[in-house]
């Protein structure tokens, strides 16, 4: 693994099904990021981790859940996906939340969901 | 909370210089960030600012008054392959310090 991945790349999902959304980083970052990217809002923060073991609610946290039981993975959980979800995910790390330098974020690939 | 505006789309001409800006209004103001995502990819890094002036890299500069809550990021010497969104970002002090982003400016550059 180099940097940060994201599985799956893209899903088709029932309404009223769950979902998981892995994404898994091997760069040590304590920080990581859950966003969704919709056509002409932008980027919205969902929920975030500072370290391993806490999380955080972001933007639009409703309908979503995280976990982050190790620095590595932080998967984000949607328990009855609706069709307002359909949206492109990013996951992302940084070193920290905190200011210590630029502390820059380094995004993965995305996963393409669609709930019809 | 924040407000941060940006340019919808923007064209220029390949070889040319485009000026990108983005207004924010933070009630505390912990750094501006600009990212750049070409279609269908993530973002990736561009520069960082948070003290006032030009910070210079490469083709690219990025500009930050912290007074104006004003930012610009500068391309010089454009090509094709500059075609892309760029995303402004602002950190507040305080609380998470968790950057918000603008909507993003699209770039098109032609021939």
């Amino acid at each position: 693994i180099a940097g940060i991945t994201q599985a799956p790349t893209s899903q088709i999902l029932a309404a009223g099904r769950r979902m998981t959304l892995r994404c898994t980083q091997d760069m040590r970052h304590n920080a990581m990021y859950w966003y969704r990217q919709d056509l002409g809002l932008g980027l919205r923060l969902i929920h975030y981790s500072n370290t391993a073991g806490t999380t955080g609610k972001g933007e639009v946290p409703d309908g979503y859940s995280v976990s982050r039981a190790n620095t590595d993975d932080f998967p984000l959980t949607l328990a009855s996906a609706v069709p307002s979800q359909t949206s492109v995910y990013f996951c992302a790390s940084s070193d920290s939340t905190f200011p210590s330098g630029v502390n820059e974020q380094f995004f993965g690939p995305g996963t393409r969901l669609t709930v019809l | 909370g924040q407000n941060i505006d940006q340019p919808t789309e923007m064209t220029a001409t390949e070889g040319a210089i485009v000026q990108i800006n983005c207004t924010y209004q933070t009630s505390g103001f912990n750094g501006l960030f600009w990212y750049q995502q070409h279609a269908g990819e993530a973002p990736t890094f561009l520069s960082y600012n948070v003290l006032d002036g030009l910070e210079e890299k490469g083709r690219f500069s990025s500009f930050l008054s912290r007074s104006k809550g004003y930012s610009y990021l500068l391309l010089k010497e454009l090509q094709m392959k500059d075609s892309a969104s760029y995303l402004c970002a602002v950190a507040r002090s305080g609380g998470s310090y968790i950057p918000t982003f603008g909507r993003g400016t699209s770039l098109i550059v032609h021939p």
